[in-house]
């Protein structure tokens, strides 16, 4: 069976600061990991994917990803935060690229 | 670009109707899914399929069903809406190789 778990339903941050994300995931095989953003009113956009390749992912936006197995963990970053990342995020596992299994979101806001 | 258009983007319907979600997607995809999204719940699977004429259930079918009567049509039925079924739902399509999912913008449905 697989689940997400993202730690924090909110997250709030200073234009210029850091952000961090936390995903972490059970699989019982190696997984395939994304990261998805959601502006209001719309759908789900890739940010980001791993699949078994570099551990340490790029997306768009200036986000990356570090896929750590022993922690179990797929967290995300990006080193300066922009009023233009408030939205929200979801992590998600796959084992075979057709069902996706989702967390529960983390609203990021951004202060100026 | 892969599109995928949701018909509505905000629908009210009474208890008891009958209502019809449409999914269109542009770049001849197998995979087809329907999620429904809740604020602190994530993404939950309701349905999904992998050719014309199959489906298969996913996590959340009760009071659901779908049809998929052409490749590029997703359809998703409430056979009798009611209350508890006020949610956005999205649709997302997936070809081959190890692409994630490509989202519509959503339908935010409200049963009264």
């Amino acid at each position: 069976a697989q689940s997400v778990t993202q730690l924090g339903s909110h997250v709030s941050v200073s234009e210029g600061a850091l952000v961090l994300l936390r995903c972490n995931y059970s699989s019982s095989v190696p997984p395939y990991l994304f990261w998805y953003v959601q502006y209001p009113n719309q759908g789900l956009q890739l940010l980001l994917k791993y699949t078994s390749a570099a551990t340490l992912v790029k997306g768009i936006n200036g986000f990356e990803a570090e896929f750590k197995k022993s922690e179990t963990s797929f967290h995300l970053t990006k080193p300066s935060a922009h009023m233009s990342d408030a939205a929200e995020y979801f992590c998600a596992v796959s084992e075979d690229f057709n069902k996706f299994y989702f967390g529960s979101g983390t609203k990021l806001n951004v202060k100026p | 670009d892969v599109k995928v258009t949701q018909s509505s983007r905000y629908l009210v319907k009474r208890t008891g109707e009958k209502v019809f979600l449409e999914c269109v997607q542009d770049m001849d995809h197998e995979n087809m899914f329907w999620y429904r999204q809740d604020p602190g719940l994530g993404l939950r699977l309701i349905y999904f399929s992998y050719d014309v004429k199959m489906k298969e259930k996913g996590d959340i079918p009760e009071g659901y069903s779908v049809s998929r009567e052409k490749k590029e049509r997703f359809s998703l039925i409430l056979e009798s809406a009611s209350t508890n079924q006020t949610s956005m739902y999205l649709c997302a399509s997936r070809g081959g190789g190890n692409y994630g999912y490509t989202f519509g913008s959503g339908t935010r449905l409200t049963v009264v």
